[in-house]
């Protein structure tokens, strides 16, 4: 089974000033199709999970352009630009190449 | 609007069963792969199960395999989820949500398992 891990688990964020958040898996990402599906959720307090970004890097609709995603193989990371209030809460790495794991969260907040 | 709504969850007692539903709307159900993702009380998201848009394929994490069994009525635009013989640990948030790569997300129906 394919392990995800983040890192940091907390991260305590001024507001306006940049944020990373690193996953890597125990496996590549790549699938026989070529695609790589690395997808990064936000869960804010008391929300359901919203997807931010599909295919590693891949900004869905409506999410704001501080939002960004690199990565390849076994390396991803999620970066926000200038961190705003809305932005706390908990985000996942996941990988649905071979079927379906989350990365056990990181939790953003403000300093 | 995609629309995603949970029901069935409750409180049960160790080793009876359970079944879900979601019901979709604000897209063609049956033109996407659906899946069940739960979350237990303050924990992380786990992936339970999912099925392709005509159930020809399905798939379980290890955790459920043997116990829970997912379904889909194209024709009713709904998902399901047997779940037999619970376990204290299948207590958690249960959702539903979109396509292979969860693209929308219900708002989870509670499922608390105990004596």
């Amino acid at each position: 089974d394919v392990v995800m891990t983040q890192s940091p688990l907390s991260l305590p964020v001024t507001l306006g000033q940049p944020a990373s958040i690193s996953c890597r898996s125990s496996q590549s990402l790549v699938h026989s199709d070529g695609n790589t599906y690395l997808n990064w959720f936000q869960q804010r307090p008391g929300q359901s999970p919203r997807r931010l970004i599909y295919k590693v890097s891949n900004r869905d609709s409506g999410v704001p352009d501080r939002f960004s995603g690199s990565g390849s193989g076994t390396d991803f990371t999620l970066k926000i630009s200038r961190v705003e209030a809305e932005d706390v809460g908990v985000y996942y790495c996941m990988q649905g190449t071979h079927t379906f794991t989350f990365g056990p969260g990181t939790k953003v907040d403000i300093k | 609007e995609v629309q995603l709504v949970e029901s069935g969850g409750g409180l049960v007692q160790p080793g009876r069963s359970l079944r879900l539903s979601c019901a979709a709307s604000g897209f063609t159900f049956d033109d996407y792969a659906m899946h069940w993702v739960r979350q237990a009380p303050g924990k992380g998201l786990e992936w339970v199960s999912g099925i392709s848009w005509n159930s020809g394929s399905i798939g379980y994490a290890d955790s459920v395999k043997g116990r829970f069994t997912i379904s889909r009525d194209n024709a009713k635009n709904s998902l399901y989820l047997q779940m037999n013989s619970l376990r204290a640990e299948d207590t958690a948030l249960y959702y539903c949500a979109k396509s292979s790569s969860l693209d929308y997300w219900g708002q989870g129906t509670l499922v608390t398992v105990s004596s």
